[in-house]
């Protein structure tokens, strides 16, 4: 059974930092590009950054590029967001979600990590 | 960068047959993938690839496109399928994934 878990979400004020994990299971993890996507409250989804399964191919929306790292330890069946500057619009629960290999999809989903971000 | 449009809400009437659509230029051209997401839960992907089904998704769930507009059709709608509803592409030109706005789909 595929299995994901994200984990390292808070509090935490405006400018400060946060480092999601999201830990893999039930499938081979180094074959499949992994997303982060993210949904502030009331909001609709959005989807923030890509990496390919060996991390030499990475994407970041507009509205996190330049603040927000993506990063996978496949030894360790794991994915990262490091997330820096964070501002109040930031505020969301993260979702990692696993990249379908045919079509490009979305095909599993962990169940989110809630950041809040103080101003 | 590229945009896609579905309408904030939907409703019809248990038993009936919704239709939710999702707009965009050059829609045609590319997959377009539909997920549902119930309150407090993670999205579950119910249509990938314009028209196939996950294993596990009733048939009462199909995709369909035509010209520059996807469609999600649920058919005999429960009060189990109210939910918010998001199609999903990947746009090759910015290299991003691109979400709708969402709808909201309410059996009456």
């Amino acid at each position: 059974e595929v299995q994901l878990v994200e984990s390292g979400g808070g509090l935490v004020q405006s400018g400060g930092s946060l480092r999601l994990s999201c830990e893999a299971s039930g499938f081979r993890f180094s074959s499949f590009p992994m997303d982060w996507v993210r949904q502030a409250p009331g909001k609709g989804l959005e989807w923030i950054s890509y990496v390919n399964s060996d991390s030499k191919t990475i994407y970041y929306a507009d509205s996190v590029k330049g603040r927000f790292t993506i990063s996978r330890d496949n030894a360790k069946n794991s994915l990262y967001l490091q997330m820096n500057s964070l501002r109040a619009e930031d505020s969301a629960v993260y979702y990692c979600a696993r990249d379908g290999l045919v079509a490009g999809n979305f095909d599993f989903w962990g169940q989110g990590t809630l950041v809040t971000v103080s101003s | 960068s590229y945009v896609v449009t579905q309408p904030p809400s939907v409703s019809v009437a248990p038993g009936l047959t919704a239709r939710i659509t999702c707009g965009g230029d050059n829609i045609g051209r590319i997959g377009v993938h539909w997920y549902q997401q119930k309150p407090g839960q993670a999205p579950v992907l119910v249509v990938y690839g314009d028209s196939a089904r996950p294993s596990g998704i009733p048939e009462r769930f199909s995709g369909s496109k035509s010209g520059n507009t996807a469609t999600l059709t649920i058919t005999s709608v429960d009060a189990g399928d109210e939910a918010d509803y998001y199609c999903h592409m990947w746009d090759g030109m910015s290299e991003h994934h691109v979400l709708g706005g969402g709808t909201k789909l309410t059996v009456l």
